[in-house]
């Protein structure tokens, strides 16, 4: 089975523009979550979907939005961007929206900010 | 909140030889999961083993195993036999119950040399 796929794989865009990164979770999972990771740190946690439904939130501003579609796969959108957004995106699914099913990640998309 | 601290920035070890990495966390949780992610140089976050807090017994992983110690909130990795492809950043992340907000550490940087 494929695993946890992520597009693009690399951009770059300027201070103040918009962006959207996509998901898709392995077969038959149903959460996605969504994790920044900034160089030399650890990610941290931005949002959780299941079946749809926003489940978590992290300490993010209202610029980041996501969203879940039918076939489970996700969206990640970035408005008003900042240098600080600069980071790799990842995305993690698991079968369940609670934390007894274990997270699987993307391979990221590494966001330039300029 | 909860959060975890991995105190080692940078480790080395000869091959074939054993290393352990550190992870203490704090939380007020009862029920819970830890986690040691690998992410190698390739970026894709890999999960290398689990711990359920209910559990006593210590996970282990073929040459992977983990010291949980809950009282001490303490989570440390052994890696038994070290290879060259085990050289990677090693997380540390916990994840409360009912959520799948995982929380990770700064990360330790383990390279594994010939």
């Amino acid at each position: 089975d494929a695993g946890v796929t992520q597009s693009p794989t690399h951009l770059i865009k300027t201070r103040g523009q918009q962006v959207t990164l996509r998901c898709s979770p392995i077969s038959g999972h149903k959460s996605v979550s969504w994790y920044q990771q900034v160089l030399g740190q650890g990610p941290q946690f931005i949002f959780q979907y299941y079946e749809k439904e926003e489940r978590g939130r992290g300490n993010f501003p209202d610029r980041f939005s996501a969203r879940q579609f039918p076939n489970y796969s996700s969206e990640l959108n970035v408005n008003a961007l900042l240098l600080g957004d600069s980071a790799l995106y990842l995305c993690a699914s698991s079968r369940g929206g609670e934390g007894t099913d274990t997270q699987y990640f993307g391979p990221g998309t590494r966001l330039t900010v300029l | 909140a909860q959060t975890v601290t991995q105190s080692q920035p940078e480790m080395s070890v000869q091959e074939a030889e054993t290393v352990t990495l550190s992870c203490t966390y704090d939380t007020s949780e009862n029920n819970y999961y830890l986690f040691w992610y690998k992410q190698p140089p390739s970026r894709q976050m890999i999960l290398v083993i689990r711990q359920e807090a209910y559990k006593q017994q210590n996970a282990t992983e073929n040459r992977f195993s983990v010291n949980f110690q809950k009282a001490a909130k303490s989570f440390s990795l052994k890696i038994s036999d070290s290879q060259l492809g085990d050289t990677a950043m090693y997380f540390c992340a916990f994840m409360k119950y009912y959520n799948n907000d995982m929380r990770f550490g700064a990360g330790t940087r383990l390279t594994v040399k010939p």
